[in-house]
């Protein structure tokens, strides 16, 4: 399978707990997005990459949240102290970075329940 | 900041009818994309649409894009039950600070019944 992938697809946490999600981008992919997408509402943007570089974030990230992408292949999006409200599915996509196209391909999210 | 409205939010529609759903977006851009999400799973690109007057169609679904009325519409035809899903239109951006992102409607959720 050459799409994107995350791990773990599924994360259960207690409150104020930290935790790690990692994306594998297609691999020749040079940009790199995370998004957060709650019921009933269509994904929003936290943060993207082009290769190792962070270009943009959210306001919606705060300083709980980081993201990496140190070798510009896969990124890690680390929340911690984690509450309630970031209860989400959090979704990577990348895309090639060519021409006029820029269509992002999305991988299978993460589902993040925090009790 | 970039505003993305989809119309209606909820659409139920009966087998074999048509139906079009309407994506309007408040600030000039030239990138409009189209995703299909089933239940618990993740988003598939359907269209992405790039100029305006831009049509393209597969299968019972045809986009269209309007950039001077910041509009696009998916148009279902003779629907089937298959096509049930929850439709995105996104919208992104080439220029300034913002370039790369995509902003994103609520979604139209689609059930189509016999």
């Amino acid at each position: 399978d050459t799409g994107v992938s995350q791990d773990p697809r599924h994360k259960i946490t207690k409150r104020g707990q930290n935790v790690t999600f990692r994306c594998d981008p297609i691999s020749e992919h040079n940009r790199l997005y995370w998004y957060r997408q709650t019921l009933g509402q269509g994904p929003e943007f936290l943060t993207y990459f082009q290769n190792e570089a962070q270009l943009e974030k959210s306001r919606l990230l705060s300083d709980r949240f980081s993201a990496e992408r140190p070798k510009g292949s896969f990124s890690t999006l680390e929340i911690q102290r984690t509450e309630q409200g970031d209860s989400a599915m959090y979704l990577c996509a990348s895309s090639l970075v060519q021409g006029a196209d820029n269509e992002q391909f999305f991988g299978p999210g993460t589902r993040l329940t925090v009790l | 900041e970039l505003k993305v409205e989809q119309n209606p939010l909820f659409l139920s529609m009966q087998e074999g009818k048509n139906y079009t759903i309407y994506c309007n977006y408040s600030t000039t851009s030239d990138r409009l994309y189209w995703y299909r999400q089933d239940p618990g799973k993740s988003l598939e690109s359907l269209f992405v649409l790039l100029s305006n007057g831009a049509v393209k169609q597969e299968g019972r679904l045809m986009a269209s894009l309007d950039t001077k009325a910041r509009l696009s519409t998916l148009h279902i035809t003779a629907a089937v039950h298959d096509l049930s899903a929850t439709y995105f239109c996104a919208v992104g951006r080439d220029r300034g600070s913002t370039l790369g992102r995509l902003y994103f409607g609520r979604g139209t959720q689609l059930t189509v019944w016999p």
